[in-house]
Order: C-alpha cells, then sequence, then structure tokens
C-alpha cells in the first residue's frame, strides 16, 4: 500500500504570502494519478490540481503544483484570505485504481 | 450544473448497516465512476471504494469485507452499505465522481457532494 506523508501539518502564513507544500509518496507512482483539494469546514471538498500539475476549471492562477515519482508539491503564489484552509494530496495506483489521500496540511492564518 | 446529495439516517447502532445514498442532478450517471470518501472526526479524508455505472466496483482493502457499492441508473442514485459498524465508522461520509473511463485516464474527484454525518452510537 502506497503512503502519501504531507508536510509541514500546519503551516501558518499572513494573506500575500507564499505557501508551499510537500506531499511524499513511500513509493514512485504516476504523476496521471496525483491531485490535491482544498477543504473547508462544513464544505464539500474543492479540487485544485489533477494529472500533478493541470488546475481544474476556476482554479485561480495563484495555485499551481508539480513533481514526479514520490514528491510533489502545491504552491500558492499569494495568500488570499479564502485560500486558509486544509489542503489533501491525493494519490491512485493499481489496476483497478485504488486511492490514498495523505493526511492534510493545514495553512492558518498567522 | 452538477450536483451530487448524500442521504440517509444520522444514527447508527453499533454493530448495525450503514446504509447511505447519493443522488446525481444535471448530469447522466451513465458514465465515469461514482464514490464514497469519509472523514472521522478531526481526521484526515479515507476512500471507501467507487461503482462504475456497469456495476464494477473496486473498495478499500480496509474495509472491502463489510463494503457494498450498488448504482441504480433508473434513479440517478448510487448507494453505500457498511456491515458491522463500530464507532470507528463515526464519520462525515462524502459521494463524489471520478471523471475516468480507462486507466489511461487521469483518476481524481472532481465533483463532491457537501456530506453527511453518521454516528455510530447506541
Amino acid at each position: 500500500e502506497i503512503v502519501l506523508t504531507q508536510s509541514p501539518g500546519t503551516l501558518s502564513l499572513s494573506p500575500g504570502e507564499r505557501a508551499t507544500l510537500s506531499c511524499r509518496a513511500s513509493q514512485s507512482v504516476s504523476s496521471d494519478y496525483v491531485a490535491w483539494y482544498q477543504h473547508k469546514p462544513g464544505q464539500a471538498p474543492r479540487l485544485l490540481i489533477y494529472g500533478a500539475s493541470n488546475r481544474d476549471t476556476g482554479i485561480p492562477g495563484r495555485f499551481s503544483a508539480s513533481g514526479s515519482g514520490t514528491d510533489f508539491t502545491l504552491t500558492i503564489s499569494r495568500l488570499e484570505p479564502e485560500d486558509f484552509a486544509v489542503y489533501y494530496c491525493q494519490q491512485g495506483a493499481g489496476s483497478p485504481v485504488g486511492f490514498t489521500f495523505g493526511p492534510g496540511t493545514r495553512v492558518d492564518i498567522k | 450544473q452538477v450536483h451530487l446529495q448524500e442521504s440517509g439516517p444520522g444514527l447508527v447502532k453499533p454493530s448495525e448497516t450503514l446504509s447511505l445514498t447519493c443522488t446525481v442532478s444535471g448530469a447522466s450517471i451513465n458514465s465515469y465512476y461514482w464514490g464514497w470518501i469519509r472523514q472521522p472526526p478531526g481526521k484526515g479524508l479515507e476512500w471507501i471504494g467507487y461503482i462504475y455505472y456497469s456495476g464494477r466496483t473496486n473498495y478499500n482493502a480496509s474495509l472491502r469485507s463489510r463494503v457494498t457499492i450498488s448504482v441504480d441508473t433508473s434513479k440517478r442514485q448510487f448507494s453505500l452499505k457498511l456491515l458491522s459498524v463500530t464507532a470507528t465508522d463515526t464519520a462525515v461520509y462524502f459521494c463524489a465522481r471520478v471523471p475516468a473511463v480507462t486507466d489511461r485516464d487521469y483518476w481524481y474527484f472532481d465533483l463532491w457532494g457537501r456530506g453527511t454525518l453518521v454516528t455510530v452510537s447506541s
């Protein structure tokens, strides 16, 4: 089973700052099956990135992502007030494809 | 606009069966995969399983012995049954869509319901 580790667990930043979130897999995964989500309490998780680096429709350009193999990164270039949330990475693997989520990174207002 | 809505009992007794339904509106269920994910209080997301409209399923290995996901295309609904629940099954349960058809597609959840809290307690 592939395990995802996200770091840091919590990121305390001010609006306007840059956020860099890391997701590491216990073994190499296909970039086609890597996604990032934003989750706020009481809301549905929101897809940000699929295929490791593709922004979903309507996602602002300040969100970008990259990575391959075991290391993936989500970057928020300049934090807006609405960006403070928990961010999860997800990977898929196997045939049929099975999913795993990382434990999440909380982005807090400093 | 595509909308997913979970429904079902909010309270289930230990050892009983948790049953939830997800209703899809604004889109056909006759394509793609449809899945369930849960989030225990204070914890992260856990994938439960998914179903293709044709009935093909795949489940998280840790839950496979207790989970069944089914689909009713005529009602545009898919359902989750989790047997022999315990307090550790207390969670917010989300339904979601996987916009993939083959292993060569991207695999991710693009549309989610708002989730429904299910508490396991006597």
